[in-house]
């Protein structure tokens, strides 16, 4: 099983401020990367496929980059909507896995 | 627009099973596998498996094989996730996923998520 790791496990910024998540995997997923924005009391939403895809209707200040094991989520200038858990996700190998998460707050 | 509405909350005791609906609409129901995924309070995402609405194959995670039944029932473009066994660390909401139009193993929409308290 792929195990995916994300860091930090929580983010507190200001709002304007560029966030920086990563993810990283145990083994190599290429570009079979996706991330999902999970908003408090929602249902995770998919932002970024292919590890630098944005999904229909994703604003242009996210954006994803890396392959292989590395991987990065940018948010270029956080927003107070933008309070939410951040999830990564391979699809290289069955099962499918999720990481841990990342909790962006505003400070 | 592509909509997936679950059934309510459940309660169940220790060892009974525990039946999730989800509805589809907006689309060919046909066209795109449907995965479940569950998330333990305060917790992350757990995939449990994907069915094929087509021809009703399915895969399941390992973790899940044995305990887990997916179904559909294309009249009326319903998915089902039968969990039976149940015990306490089942405790979780219960999401229905489409696989996304862009590629497979992508999950877009999601459904509202179905609570299931397991409690004696």
């Amino acid at each position: 099983e792929i195990v995916l790791t994300q860091s930090p496990a929580t983010l507190s910024l200001s709002p304007g401020e560029r966030a920086t998540l990563s993810c990283r995997a145990s083994q190599s997923v290429s570009s079979y990367l996706a991330w999902y924005q999970q908003k408090p009391g929602q249902a995770p939403r998919l932002l970024i496929y292919d590890a630098s895809n944005r999904a229909t209707g994703i604003p242009a200040s996210f954006s994803g980059s890396g392959s292989g094991t590395d991987f990065t989520l940018t948010i270029t200038s956080l927003e107070p909507e933008d309070v939410a858990v951040y999830y990564c996700q391979q699809r290289r190998n069955w099962p499918l896995t999720f990481g841990g998460g990342t909790k962006v707050e505003i400070k | 627009q592509v909509q997936l509405v679950q059934s309510g909350a459940e309660v169940k005791k220790p060892g009974a099973s525990v039946k999730v609906s989800c509805e589809a609409s907006g689309y060919t129901f046909t066209d795109f596998y449907m995965h479940w995924v569950r998330q333990a309070p305060g917790q992350g995402l757990e995939w449990m498996g994907r069915i094929n609405p087509n021809n009703g194959g399915t895969n399941y995670a390992q973790k899940f094989q044995g305990r887990v039944t997916m179904t559909r029932d294309t009249s009326i473009s319903t998915a089902y996730m039968e969990l039976s066994g149940l015990r306490s660390d089942d405790t979780a909401v219960y999401y229905c996923a489409r696989k996304s139009s862009y590629s497979d193993n992508w999950f877009d929409p999601w459904g509202q998520g179905t609570l299931v308290t397991v409690s004696s």
